[in-house]
């Protein structure tokens, strides 16, 4: 069956330092997600990504944030000048269709420590 | 904004035994989904079952089922003969039917099935 994926699957960075992470999403999937996890808390929306825009965002996607599909497979989400608390998990999903009762499958996850 | 809440941060059960874990919600919206995703270690988080909120009936997959109370905004999942292989942090999760992009996913509850 096929898989979101992501890598890498732990990044450690340096305060202020950018990080990319990626994801390849289901290959004929159209819609496009990226949700962070801190420690302890909820799963939390980012981002949403359709036809090359972004349809949807949260309070949190800020300008240190942005998404691109630089090609036909990837998905990445780059975080500029990192702070402590981005320290996090980010989860990449991808779904067919996009309407709310499309299921969005996820995956494992990045493990992203800022120190 | 939407709030779900999993008041259980963690559950056991024995092995054959039934589980039943609980999700309350906060919405003004009448109509809307609701999700539970299971998230074994170190895996993605993959969709275990599923309610449309217009639907009265009670949604079931093989041996796991919900119950659905809407007036009170609860949706618990029933894990019936819990197996090994269902040890994993199950997320609540609510979606709106009109805006419909985002997950809402309450904190989690982390199940050990005991043999």
């Amino acid at each position: 069956e096929p898989e979101v994926t992501q890598t890498p699957s732990h990044q450690v960075t340096q305060m202020g330092q950018e990080v990319i992470l990626r994801c390849v999403p289901i290959s004929n999937h159209l819609y496009f997600y990226w949700y962070r996890q801190i420690l302890g808390q909820k799963v939390e929306f980012l981002v949403s990504f359709y036809n090359n825009e972004i349809s949807e965002k949260s309070e949190i996607f800020d300008d240190q944030f942005s998404v691109e599909r630089p090609d036909g497979s990837n998905f990445t989400l780059k975080i500029r000048s990192t702070k402590l608390e981005d320290s996090a998990m980010y989860f990449c999903a991808s779904s067919e269709l996009g309407g709310p009762a499309d299921t969005q499958y996820f995956g494992p996850g990045t493990r992203l420590t800022v120190l | 904004a939407q709030t779900v809440t999993q008041s259980q941060p963690e559950m056991s059960v024995q092995e054959a035994e039934t589980v039943t874990l609980s999700c309350t919600y906060d919405t003004s919206e009448s109509d809307y989904y609701l999700f539970w995703y299971k998230q074994p270690p170190s895996r993605q988080m993959i969709l275990v079952i599923r309610q449309e909120a217009y639907k009265q009936q009670n949604a079931t997959e093989n041996r796991f089922s919900v119950n659905f109370q809407k007036a009170a905004k609860s949706f618990s999942l029933k894990i019936s003969d819990s197996q090994l292989g269902d040890a994993a942090m199950y997320f609540c999760a609510y979606r709106s039917y009109y805006t419909g992009n985002q997950f809402y996913f309450g904190t989690g509850t982390s199940l050990t099935v005991i043999p």
